[in-house]
């Protein structure tokens, strides 16, 4: 069974730093792989999307790369801002399914 | 285009009363998803349809109906609601073309509570 990890769950930083944030799955066998940005009380915003054939996506300060032989996808953040604090998601599609396989998400903070 | 809407926004329901939560796509997506979102549990998914007519049971799908009776639209039904149903939901639309992206999008969402 696919499982996606987060960690850590939550991290605090100051504004301007270069960010990190890590997301591990089991099963290489995916067909994409999300990033997702959720405030707090409202929906999921699609950041990026990895198709299992690509390495890597980037949008202004945000990049994520996909590593499937390692069962590891991160997004890096280029100089955080306050606006940034949200909690991020890891979501992938399994290959050969519709369902999508979540990760609990990384809560961050970026302090001014 | 408005993408995914979901109505009501908020809802206070008694336990025992029903509702119907309504999820509408303006993307021709063939695929449509309910997910329930509970602290510390993520989001789980409840049902799912692969097109009009059809729908599917996901993780956690009892206490709850589903239909699917235009492309457009997926229906999320509480027959007798409980307080453990008090949640956020959250519904989903995509494609699902080989080879193409397959971007998922997310409604956003409902907050339910039942007393």
């Amino acid at each position: 069974k696919q499982e996606v990890t987060q960690i850590p769950a939550a991290l605090s930083v100051p504004e301007g730093e270069n960010l990190v944030l890590n997301c591990s799955f089991t099963d290489s066998a995916i067909y994409n792989l999300q990033w997702f940005r959720q405030d707090p009380g409202k929906g999921l915003t699609s950041l990026l999307l990895i198709q299992s054939s690509q390495r890597e996506q980037t949008s202004g300060r945000l990049n994520a790369s996909l590593d499937k032989s390692s069962g590891r996808s991160t997004l890096y953040i280029a100089a955080s801002q306050p606006g940034d604090s949200a909690t991020y998601l890891c979501v992938l599609t399994q290959g050969g399914s519709e369902k999508l396989v979540f990760g609990k998400g990384m809560k961050l903070t970026v302090n001014p | 285009n408005a993408g995914v809407t979901q109505t009501p926004k908020f809802r206070v329901l008694k336990t025992g009363q029903s509702m119907t939560l309504l999820c509408a796509q303006d993307m021709n997506h063939e695929y449509m998803y309910w997910y329930r979102q509970d602290p510390g549990m993520g989001l789980r998914l409840i049902h799912y349809s692969v097109g009009e007519g059809t729908t599917a049971k996901g993780e956690v799908p009892d206490g709850y109906n589903v239909s699917r009776l235009k492309k457009q639209n997926f229906l999320l039904g509480l027959e007798s609601a409980a307080p453990s149903q008090t949640s956020v939901y959250f519904c989903a639309s995509s494609y699902f073309l080989p080879g193409h992206r397959n971007e998922q999008f997310f409604g956003p969402g409902t907050r339910l509570t039942v007393l």
